[in-house]
């Protein structure tokens, strides 16, 4: 069964300057979850996803911050303009999660992340 | 008081100790417990999930206690491999937002 499915694998950028993230989680996974993982820290839920539907944004910058997932399966989380502190890791998740709720019987499957560096 | 709470460690035991690991939460609602493995600069696994009469997989023992909050995590007989971060994942709230602890890390010494 093919993973979770990120690119970039690494990006470099300065401050001001856009960026765009994608993910292509496993097939049949109805959700769909961006994380930032800031060294040290765990992973902080950005957006989470349910088909087309955000379930959960309430940690998502929104003033910079966006994410999309057009036909319920692909996508793209956006930073413009990017600051020093976005400096991190850019994790994807998916899991089956019909009801868009984390069940115990759940397992979240995670990319291998973006690392993101903002000069 | 955060949401999810871990002692950030680091742990260091000897190859074959036992170590125990405590994760605390502050929204009685939550649901759903989780312990997730990530190694250094990889993304997290999920090692466990936690149930309400506790579980144990092999030389890993998971366990929650609803009435003081924590849920925790027992690692018996102590591998070198097992050197990683453990994370605690608890579903949050009424719409039940996934949230991490920051990690406890674990280094085991040969």
């Amino acid at each position: 069964e093919a993973g979770v499915a990120q690119s970039p694998r690494y990006k470099i950028i300065e401050k001001r300057q856009s960026v765009a993230f994608w993910c292509n989680p496993i097939s049949g996974h109805a959700t769909l979850y961006w994380y930032q993982q800031i060294l040290g820290q765990g992973p902080k839920l950005l957006i989470q996803f349910q088909n087309n539907g955000v379930v959960d944004d309430s940690q998502l910058p929104k003033d910079r911050f966006s994410a999309e997932r057009l036909k319920g399966v692909d996508s793209t989380l956006k930073i413009q303009p990017a600051k020093l502190e976005d400096s991190a890791v850019y994790l994807c998740a998916s899991s089956f999660a019909e009801t868009g709720i984390l069940q115990v019987t759940d397992t979240q499957y995670f990319g291998p992340g973006t690392r993101l560096t903002v000069l | 008081r955060k949401e999810v709470e871990q002692d950030p460690g680091p742990f260091n035991v000897p190859e074959g100790a036992t170590v125990a690991f405590n994760c605390t939460y502050s929204n009685s609602a939550s649901q759903s417990f989780f312990w997730y493995r990530q190694d250094c600069r990889k993304e997290p696994k999920l090692l466990m999930s936690v149930y309400s009469s506790g579980n144990e997989d092999g030389r890993f023992t998971a366990q929650l206690n609803r009435a003081s909050q924590y849920i925790s995590l027992l690692i018996r007989d102590s591998k070198l491999s097992d050197s990683a971060t453990y994370l605690c994942v608890v579903n949050t709230g009424g719409y039940q937002k996934v949230t991490f602890g920051t990690g406890t890390k674990l280094q085991v010494i040969p």
